[in-house]
C-alpha cells in the first residue's frame, strides 16, 4: 500500500464549517507536505512540516504532525466554496522524491 | 519569475507513436522531478534529475520511458510506442531544496 494515505476519501461540508483531513504514512520521513489540486489543474503547495515540528499554521490552514503515530492532519478553518479541491499529503523520506497519497476530495457547499 | 512551465498542456497520440513532454523548471532550480497521475489517484513518482544526471529513476518503467535534463534547454520525458495505459496526466516539479513547485501538467491521451 502507499506511503501516504488520506482519510476521508471524500468530504462534503457547508461554507463556514471547518474541514479536517488526515494522512497516515509508514516509514520515517524528513518532512511532510500538503498540496491542493483543483480539478484538471496542477498542484499548489500549501504547507511543509518537518519531522521535528509538531504544528504549523498558515492563514486558515493548520497542520499537525505526530511522528510516533506516523500521521498528520490538515485543518481548514472557516471554509469557503473556493476551497473545493482535492488535497494530497506527500512525504519526503530523504530521497527528495515525494510519495503522494490518493487524496481527499473536499466539496464546500455555498 | 515564471513558474514551472510544461508543454504541451494536452497531447493526443495514436498507439505506437512517440510522446515527448517538456518541462522548464523555475529559474535557479536545478532539481527536476516527473510524476504521473491516473484519474482519481495521487501522483506517482517517476524520475528525479539534475542537470545532465539522472539521480533516481526507480519509479520509471524499464521499457519505452526515458528522461533527460540537458545542460541547456528543458527536461524531456519521452514515451516510445505509446499504449492506452500510458494515458494520464504527467506533472513536472522543480525545487531549490525541500519545497517542490509543480507545473500545470501535460494530459496525454492515447487513442
Amino acid at each position: 500500500s502507499q506511503q501516504g494515505e488520506e482519510d476521508p476519501q471524500a468530504l462534503s461540508i457547508q461554507e463556514g464549517e471547518n474541514a479536517t483531513m488526515n494522512c497516515s504514512y509508514k516509514t520515517s520521513i524528513n518532512n511532510l507536505q500538503w498540496y491542493r489540486q483543483n480539478s484538471g489543474r496542477g498542484l499548489v503547495h500549501l504547507i511543509l512540516i518537518r519531522s521535528n515540528e509538531r504544528e504549523k499554521h498558515s492563514g486558515r490552514l493548520r497542520v499537525t504532525l505526530d511522528t510516533s503515530k506516523k500521521s498528520s492532519s490538515l485543518l481548514i478553518t472557516a471554509s469557503r466554496a473556493a476551497d473545493t479541491a482535492s488535497y494530497f499529503c506527500a512525504t519526503d523520506t530523504g530521497r527528495r522524491a515525494l510519495t503522494f497519497g490518493s487524496g481527499t476530495r473536499l466539496q464546500v457547499q455555498p | 519569475n515564471a513558474g514551472v512551465m510544461q508543454n504541451p498542456r494536452h497531447l493526443v497520440r495514436r498507439r505506437g507513436q512517440e510522446a515527448r513532454l517538456r518541462c522548464s523548471p523555475m529559474k535557479g532550480h536545478s532539481h527536476v522531478y516527473w510524476y504521473r497521475q491516473l484519474p482519481e489517484e495521487g501522483l506517482k513518482f517517476m524520475v528525479y534529475l539534475q542537470k545532465e544526471n539522472i539521480i533516481d529513476e526507480s519509479g520509471m518503467p524499464k521499457e519505452r520511458f526515458s528522461a533527460e535534463f540537458p545542460k541547456e534547454g528543458p527536461s524531456i520525458l519521452r514515451i516510445q510506442q505509446v499504449v492506452r495505459g500510458d494515458s494520464a496526466a504527467y506533472f513536472c516539479a522543480s525545487s531549490p531544496a525541500d519545497e517542490a513547485f509543480f507545473g500545470q501538467g501535460t494530459r496525454l491521451t492515447v487513442v
